[in-house]
């Protein structure tokens, strides 16, 4: 079971560049998110997902953007990348809401911006 | 605001007992989950807790307490494969999960 799939693992951008990170789930799954992981602290949502073509902005949304154009895949771009962004990228999913319904997450994407 | 406490670090001996603890402040309340993160790799759920009171789940155990905002993670017969992040997470009234920074656990021999 291939569950929740990350691509790439690994990237190194210049600033300025762009790209997108791409997400896959096979669990029928109707949310799914985009979190980002820095050194010391919590998981921070980017935005996320209730269903197929509909997306939120969650606590740090700014210089990315995302599309839910079906219901497995969810894709989150970097318009401009800028050194802020050096961070690990996480694609989680779930069934419904997360009202006690645990998340699925990706392998993670490991970004540096230099 | 929203907030998440849980200890940075904490260190305990292999098939001993420790105890995670993780204090929320959130607008409102659905829930508190845990999850383990082994170093880079992704987190994976341990428990849900929504009622008062533990919840047992072989080695693992999980408590809440509403009234004191507070919960822990009880760990049991340690195993050096335990060693990891643990991530407390609650869910506030928007079904938002608000994420602490985890508490680095080590395993010693």
């Amino acid at each position: 079971n291939a569950g929740v799939t990350q691509t790439p693992k690994f990237q190194v951008l210049k600033t300025g560049q762009s790209m997108t990170l791409q997400c896959a789930q096979d669990m029928n799954h109707n949310s799914m998110y985009w979190y980002r992981q820095d050194p010391g602290m919590g998981l921070r949502l980017i935005y996320y997902s209730a269903s197929e073509g509909t997306t939120d902005k969650g606590e740090v949304p700014d210089g990315y953007n995302v599309s839910r154009l079906k219901k497995q895949n969810f894709l989150l771009g970097l318009e401009s990348a800028a050194p802020s962004q050096t961070s690990v990228y996480f694609c989680a999913s779930s069934h419904a809401d997360l009202g006690g319904t645990e998340a699925f997450f990706g392998q993670g994407t490991r970004l540096t911006v230099v | 605001g929203q907030n998440i406490d849980q200890p940075t670090e904490m260190t305990a001996t292999e098939g001993a007992i420790v105890q995670i603890n993780c204090t929320y402040q959130t607008s409102g309340f659905n829930g508190l989950f845990w999850y383990q993160q082994h170093a880079g790799e992704a987190p994976t759920f341990l428990s849900y807790n929504v009622l008062d009171g533990l919840e047992e789940k072989g080695r693992f155990s999980s408590f809440l307490s509403r009234s004191k905002g507070y919960s822990y993670l009880l760990l049991k017969e340690l195993q050096m494969k335990d060693s990891a992040s643990y991530l407390c997470a609650a869910l506030d009234s928007n079904y938002q999960l608000i994420w602490g920074a985890g508490t680095k656990l080590i395993i010693k021999p």
